[in-house]
C-alpha cells in the first residue's frame, strides 16, 4: 500500500545537527514533490520544506533557511531532511507528505519526533 | 507573510452541521485543502480544490469556497469527528501556508 515511513528523530543538544529520513513505498516515488511538514508540541501545523519531483528545486520556510537541507535519492525511493544548527524551537513532530499536483498533501507519514534540548 | 485566519474553536451536539471557516485574502483565486487531524495522529487530506473529496471520506464532509473564505461543513457531525482541522493554500508568490487550526467539538 501507499506508505511513507520517517525515521532518525530523536533528542539532540542545541547547536548540534540531525537527519531524517522519509522510506516511500508503494507509489512512484520519482513522480511527485515532497514535502516536510512540522508541528511544534500543542501548536499548529508549518511546512518546513519542499522538492520537486526530481531534486531540481528546492524551497523552504524562512524559520529553516540556511540551516536546513532537503534532498532526495529517487533510487533508494528516500527523501532526507538534513537538520543543523538546531535551537530549541525546532522541537516538533516532522512529518514527510506527498504533494499530489491536484489533491494537495494527500498522503503522509506518522511522523518523527525531534527534540532539541540541552 | 501571507496568513490563513481560522476559528480557534467550534463546538456542536452530535447530529448538527458544523460549519469551520477559514480566510485569507488570495482565497479568491488559489485553492483551499482541508486535513483533519485526531490526537496523536498524522493529519489526514479531507477536502482538496475547495470542494472535492478524496475517495474514503465520508459525505458529510463538504468544502465551499467564496470570495476570500473558504468554509468546511460537517453535516451531522458525529462524536469520531472531533479534531482540529487545517485549512492549507498558497497566495499569488508561491507563499505556502497552513491555517492556524480550529478544535471541533462534539458533544
Amino acid at each position: 500500500q501507499v506508505q511513507l515511513v520517517e525515521s532518525g528523530g530523536g533528542v539532540v543538544q542545541p547547536g548540534r545537527s540531525l537527519r531524517l529520513s522519509c522510506a516511500a513505498s508503494g507509489f512512484t516515488f520519482s513522480s511527485y514533490a515532497m514535502y516536510w511538514v512540522r508541528q511544534a508540541p500543542g501548536k499548529g501545523l508549518e511546512w518546513v520544506a519542499l522538492i520537486s519531483y526530481d531534486g531540481s528545486n528546492k524551497y523552504y520556510a524562512d524559520s529553516v533557511k540556511g540551516r536546513f537541507t532537503i534532498s532526495r535519492d529517487n533510487s533508494k525511493n528516500t527523501l532526507y531532511l538534513q537538520m543543523n544548527s538546531l535551537r530549541a524551537e525546532d522541537t516538533a513532530v516532522f512529518y514527510c507528505a506527498r504533494e499530489d499536483a491536484a489533491r494537495g498533501f494527500d498522503i503522509w507519514g506518522q511522523g518523527a519526533m525531534v527534540t532539541v534540548s540541552s | 507573510s501571507y496568513e490563513l485566519t481560522q476559528p480557534p474553536s467550534v463546538s456542536v451536539s452530535p447530529g448538527q452541521t458544523a460549519r469551520i471557516t477559514c480566510s485569507g485574502d488570495a482565497l479568491p483565486k488559489k485553492y483551499a485543502y482541508w486535513y483533519q487531524q485526531k490526537s496523536g495522529q498524522a493529519p489526514v487530506l479531507i477536502i482538496y480544490e475547495d470542494s472535492k473529496r478524496p475517495s474514503g471520506i465520508p459525505e458529510r464532509f463538504s468544502g465551499s469556497s467564496s470570495g476570500t473564505m473558504a468554509t468546511l461543513t460537517i453535516s451531522g457531525a458525529r462524536v469520531e469527528d472531533e479534531a482540529d482541522y487545517y485549512c492549507y493554500s498558497t497566495d499569488s508568490s508561491g507563499n505556502r501556508v497552513f491555517g492556524g487550526g480550529t478544535k471541533l467539538t462534539v458533544l
